[in-house]
């Protein structure tokens, strides 16, 4: 079983539509969370962190259920710009020692 | 400041060649990495660096070397190329401390091995 598990997509949405990825993890010693999105052929850049509370960043919405090992990430108003692969992360040592999930891929459509 | 840099950005090599991957961060960063990136598997940890002098191995270590001579540098060593490590690297760096510390990655190098 993959420590880090996405869906990996393609979503195909319109602008204007509101989509939700999901990731799960296996370790439950995990420290923190994140979401980086990955354009192609170019490297990963940070998103978001994802704190217990939840967090709010414009159009985007993090969300994080340690009882369920359970990390969401929600896109209102999704823009052509939008369209990437979106990496949910775990790190089980401050924020570094990073564990991946293979990606969702997000594309938006005029 | 130029962030994380990468050298080359593509090579190509023959099986049991080596090479070494340049990696370079101008941010004084303590904390650098290397990552390999597969179709379908995400971003893999190499080695990584929490200082100067000071390496340890990630889920992946085999068939590379890393040193840390300065804070700046962080070379990656192929020790005898094969098939199976045709792959994308990427640099990491960060700062080490807080749980929270944000990844700056280099572009990469798209390294093919025939």
């Amino acid at each position: 079983r993959k420590e880090v598990e996405q869906d990996p997509g393609p979503f195909n949405v319109p602008e204007g539509a509101t989509v939700a990825f999901n990731c799960t993890y296996s370790n439950s010693a995990s420290q923190s969370f994140f979401w980086y999105r990955q354009d192609c052929r170019k490297e990963p850049k940070l998103l978001m962190s994802v704190y217990s509370s939840g967090n709010e960043d414009g159009r985007f919405t993090a969300q994080l259920n340690r009882a369920s090992q359970y990390i969401s990430l929600l896109i209102r108003d999704s823009k052509l710009s939008d369209s990437a692969t979106y990496l949910c992360v775990v790190s089980m040592e401050y924020g570094n020692k990073l564990v991946f999930g293979a990606g969702t891929i997000l594309r938006v459509k005029s | 400041n130029a962030g994380v840099t990468q050298t080359p950005k593509f090579q190509v090599l023959k099986t049991g060649q080596s090479m070494t991957l340049q990696c370079a961060q101008d941010m004084n960063h303590e904390y650098m990495s290397w990552y390999r990136q597969d179709p379908g598997m995400g971003l893999r940890l190499i080695h990584y660096s929490v200082g100067a002098g000071i390496t340890d191995q990630g889920e992946v270590p085999n068939g590379y070397n890393v040193s840390r001579s300065t804070t700046e540098d962080f070379p990656l060593r192929l020790l005898s190329a094969a098939p199976s490590q045709t792959s994308v690297y990427f640099c990491a760096s960060s700062y080490s401390i807080g749980t929270y510390n944000e990844q700056f990655f280099g572009p990469g190098t798209r390294l093919t091995v025939l």
